[in-house]
This record gives C-alpha cells, sequence and structure tokens, in this order.
C-alpha cells in the first residue's frame, strides 16, 4: 500500500531535550516536506527536500533541522525543543512536478 | 499576511443539500489550486484540484469554480452526505515557482446534519 508513514503518532516532551520525528514514503517521491498545522493559520511550511542531500528552508525553518541521507526518509529534529513548537506536525511527499501532496498521518507534539 | 484565504472558519449544511466552500487568494502568481479533505487523526487526503487555465473542474459531487479576476475560488459539493463532514484546506501554488511550495488556507470545518 502506498502510504506516508510517521513515528511518533503523539510525543510529550519537556523543554530543551532532543527529539526526532521520522517519516517515511514507498512510493519513490523525490519531494518531501514538512508542516506544522496551528489552530487559524492552516499548514506552514517547515522545511523541504527535493532529492537525496538537497533540502532547503519554508517559511518557518527556525528551531528545525532536517536531513535527507536516502529518497525515503526525510526526518525532522528538534535539538531543543521549545513550548512554542507544541503543534501539530506532517509530513508529505510528492513526485517533483506534480502539485499533489500525499501526507502522513500526523504527530501531535507537547513541549511543556 | 496569508496568500490563501478561506474566511469560514465553519459551515453547518443539512444532508442532501449543497455545501460551497470559498477560498480568496491575493498572489497573481497562483496557478494551480488545490482542495484537500482532512479528517480527525488523519492527514489531509487530495480531493480535486483546478488550474488557472480553466474556470470549472468537476469530480462526481465535487466541482471546483475558479474566478481569476475576483482571485476566489468555490469548492460545491452536491448532494451533501455525512461523510463529507470533514476540515477542507484549499491550497495554492505558482507553477513557476522552483521550491514547488503549496500555500495553504486555513481551512474550514465542515458539518453535515442528518
Amino acid at each position: 500500500e502506498a502510504q506516508v508513514t510517521q513515528n511518533p503518532r503523539y510525543l510529550i516532551t519537556v523543554t530543551g531535550k532532543k527529539l526526532t520525528v521520522t517519516c517515511s514514503q514507498n512510493m519513490n517521491h523525490e519531494y518531501m516536506s514538512w508542516y506544522r498545522q496551528d489552530p487559524g493559520l492552516g499548514l506552514r511550511q517547515i522545511y523541504y527536500s527535493m532529492n537525496v542531500e538537497v533540502t532547503d528552508k519554508g517559511d518557518v525553518p527556525e528551531g528545525y533541522k532536517v536531513s535527507r541521507k536516502e529518497k525515503r526518509n526525510f526526518p525532522l529534529i528538534l535539538e531543543s525543543p521549545s513550548p512554542n513548537q507544541t503543534s501539530l506536525y506532517f509530513c508529505a511527499s510528492s513526485f517533483i512536478g506534480e502539485e499533489t501532496q500525499y501526507f502522513g498521518p500526523g504527530t501531535r507534539l507537547l513541549v511543556l | 499576511d496569508q496568500q490563501v484565504k478561506q474566511n469560514s472558519p465553519s459551515l453547518s449544511v443539512q444532508e442532501g443539500r449543497i455545501s460551497i466552500l470559498n477560498c480568496d487568494y491575493t498572489n497573481s502568481m497562483f496557478d494551480y489550486f488545490l482542495w484537500y479533505k482532512k479528517y480527525p487523526a488523519e492527514g489531509p487526503t487530495f480531493l480535486i484540484s483546478i488550474s488557472s487555465i480553466k474556470d470549472k473542474n468537476e469530480d462526481g459531487r465535487f466541482t471546483v469554480f475558479l474566478n481569476k479576476s475576483a482571485k476566489h475560488l468555490s469548492l460545491h459539493i452536491v448532494p451533501s452526505q455525512p461523510g463529507d463532514s470533514a476540515v477542507y484546506f484549499c491550497a495554492a501554488s505558482a507553477r513557476g515557482a522552483s521550491n514547488y511550495q503549496l500555500i495553504w488556507g486555513a481551512g474550514t470545518k465542515l458539518i453535515i446534519k442528518p
């Protein structure tokens, strides 16, 4: 089954404790992206990647890191989480040139 | 400044009637528009799209209308069914942009009443 998976689905952590949210897709997509969804703001892009070892900042990259060592995986790293990073996070993927993106189920993060 | 706006946070419609969800945009470079549907505890899923060279696109019960001069698009669902209850996001892109970025509205929660 074609899908985007994210882990964990739910996470409660404390300020400053490094965490990683994993994202994996099995559709051989070149393009992968991370979004955060906050009430009243829709989805805002954090980082995106157009291929292995090619990543770039989206609209709200501060406090986040990503890496793309393999085509299928695109982990999101919070080196020192803060309460303003409490949000719902989505990973998405697509073929380059196709606007239709496929989303993971989301990761709900609470930073205390 | 939000480039894509969905001004109705929620909408309640009777089952069987037409649901109309609206979306406005400000960037005249946008030339491709998408609607996504999102159920609780799931990621958004693609519903329907329209290119700026068209003013209408239809897929079953779903029709998207684009008015370029008004920078406005709408999603019509006819007839509305209980399974249509979800949050609907409008998104836009400028196909010439090198980052293939989608710009998203805040979403409209559609509630279909039995």
